[in-house]
């Protein structure tokens, strides 16, 4: 599975659109691009995955540039509860295991 | 929204003692996993089960830990003989399908070792 790196942390204001970029370099051609959020003492939530372009949804969009070697989650306009890890996560078809990394801290400040 | 739950919500046991971790999955769901997450470290797969049998394991799913699906609803995870190295945080994870399918994950059981 491909190796991700993203920032260690990020801090952002409420109402502010944070983009989080995470480099995929040795992605393989099946393999999927998928984010997931975690609250401290929570379980990690999905929050979007897609393959190439453009994905949206009610929480977040992402973008994947044609190469595919990186992506970007953005968070349109943050607000406090939007604290937490954020991991990217490379995803293949010969597997179902989800490998995680140390995930990016976003801090958002009033 | 359906939800992985996840019982106890924290278990204290002494080293060399058997504990058992329970999740019940979200009903229609096909594919469990065991996720243990050591605090202040990453998230790490243990074991993936489908069809009644293990898919795929980790490393650190030696011949202490195993699974079952005793009653076709809760999946548990047993750690025949604890360590303090197991104390962690353990999370189940159900999907409905494979690979790219999400994963829901449960609020997760603390296991202290003592």
């Amino acid at each position: 599975l491909a190796k991700t790196t993203q920032p260690i942390s990020m801090d952002s204001y409420e109402g502010q659109e944070v983009n989080i970029t995470c480099s995929h370099n040795n992605i393989a051609t099946n393999d999927y691009i998928t984010w997931y959020q975690q609250f401290p003492s929570q379980g990690p939530r999905f929050i979007i995955q897609g393959y190439k372009t453009k994905v949206t949804n009610e929480v977040a969009s992402l973008f994947i540039p044609a190469d595919r070697k990186s992506s970007t989650l953005s968070l349109p306009r943050v607000s406090l509860s939007d604290t937490a890890v954020y991991y990217c996560l490379v995803g293949s078809y010969n597997t179902d295991k989800l490998i995680f990394g140390t995930g990016t801290r976003l801090q958002v400040f009033p | 929204e359906p939800e992985v739950t996840q019982t106890p919500s924290h278990q204290v046991t002494q080293m060399g003692q058997e504990v058992i971790l329970r999740c019940v999955p979200i009903s229609n769901h096909l594919y469990f996993y065991w996720y243990r997450q050591i605090l202040g470290q990453k998230v790490e797969f243990l074991v993936s089960f489908y069809n009644n049998e293990i898919s795929e394991k980790s490393e650190i799913f030696d011949d202490q830990f195993s699974v079952e699906r005793p009653d076709g609803s809760n999946f548990t995870l047993k750690i025949r003989s604890t360590k303090l190295e197991d104390s962690a945080m353990y999370f189940c994870a159900t999907s409905y399908g494979a690979q790219s399918y999400e994963q829901y994950f449960g609020p997760g059981t603390r296991l202290t070792v003592t």
